[in-house]
């Protein structure tokens, strides 16, 4: 059975420093990996994914992952939070085609000034 | 863009009453899921659908039933509500050619008292 693990149950960094935010996922096969983003009282957004080719992808809000195989890791990084990324964070793992997601326990992000 | 809408934002129910929790999607998808978010636990699936009349357990499906009667709405049905059922539930659709992935609404807060 696939699985997500977010181990950083709650982040706090400064703003314009950098942050990585971490996920291993166990999967038997190649993965679909995901991460979701989630405003206050809001449902989930996209922020970006992999599905195969370049291991370095880009999604919106500036931010990007890394998938390495060898490591079972699809880690989150942006260069300078901004206060507007103060959220939780979301990994989830599919099996692809339309197979259904499963959700890490998310890592919620503070900023302070 | 597609849209996902859960008509109900903020519910409060009493124990043993039947709550209706209702989402429609507008971009013709052939998948539409259900999940409870709680604190620490993540995202939590409960049942989907593949298609119209068609429903599938997820990983929490005891105490609640699902209706898909019309592609584009997906009902999730809380037969006797009970205070552990006190959570905020995500409706999400999925198909086209942003196979995978998943779009979400903005989520209904149900409180079992």
């Amino acid at each position: 059975a696939q699985s997500v693990t977010q181990p950083d149950i709650h982040i706090t960094v400064s703003e314009g420093a950098s942050l990585e935010l971490r996920c291993n996922y166990s999967y038997g096969a190649t993965p679909y990996l995901f991460w979701y983003v989630q405003s206050p009282g809001q449902g989930l957004q996209l922020l970006l994914k992999y599905f195969s080719g370049d291991t370095l992808v880009q999604g919106i809000k500036g931010f990007e992952a890394e998938f390495k195989r060898s490591q079972s890791s699809f880690n989150l990084r942006k260069p300078s939070v901004h206060w507007s990324d103060a959220a939780e964070y979301f990994c989830a793992v599919g099996a692809g085609g339309n197979e259904k997601l499963t959700f890490g326990t998310g890592t919620r992000l503070t900023i302070i000034p | 863009d597609v849209k996902v809408t859960q008509s109900s934002r903020y519910l409060v129910k009493r124990t043993g009453e039947k709550v209706f929790l209702e989402c429609v999607q507008d971009m013709d998808h052939e998948n539409m899921f259900w999940y409870r978010q709680d604190p620490g636990l993540g995202l939590r699936l409960i049942y989907f659908s593949y298609d119209v009349k068609m429903k599938e357990k997820g990983d929490i499906p005891e105490g609640y039933s699902v209706s898909r009667e019309k592609k584009e709405r997906f009902s999730l049905i809380l037969e006797s509500a009970s205070t552990n059922q006190t959570s905020m539930y995500l409706c999400a659709s999925q198909g086209g050619a942003g196979a995978n992935v998943l779009t979400f609404g903005a989520g209904s807060r149900l409180t079992v008292l």
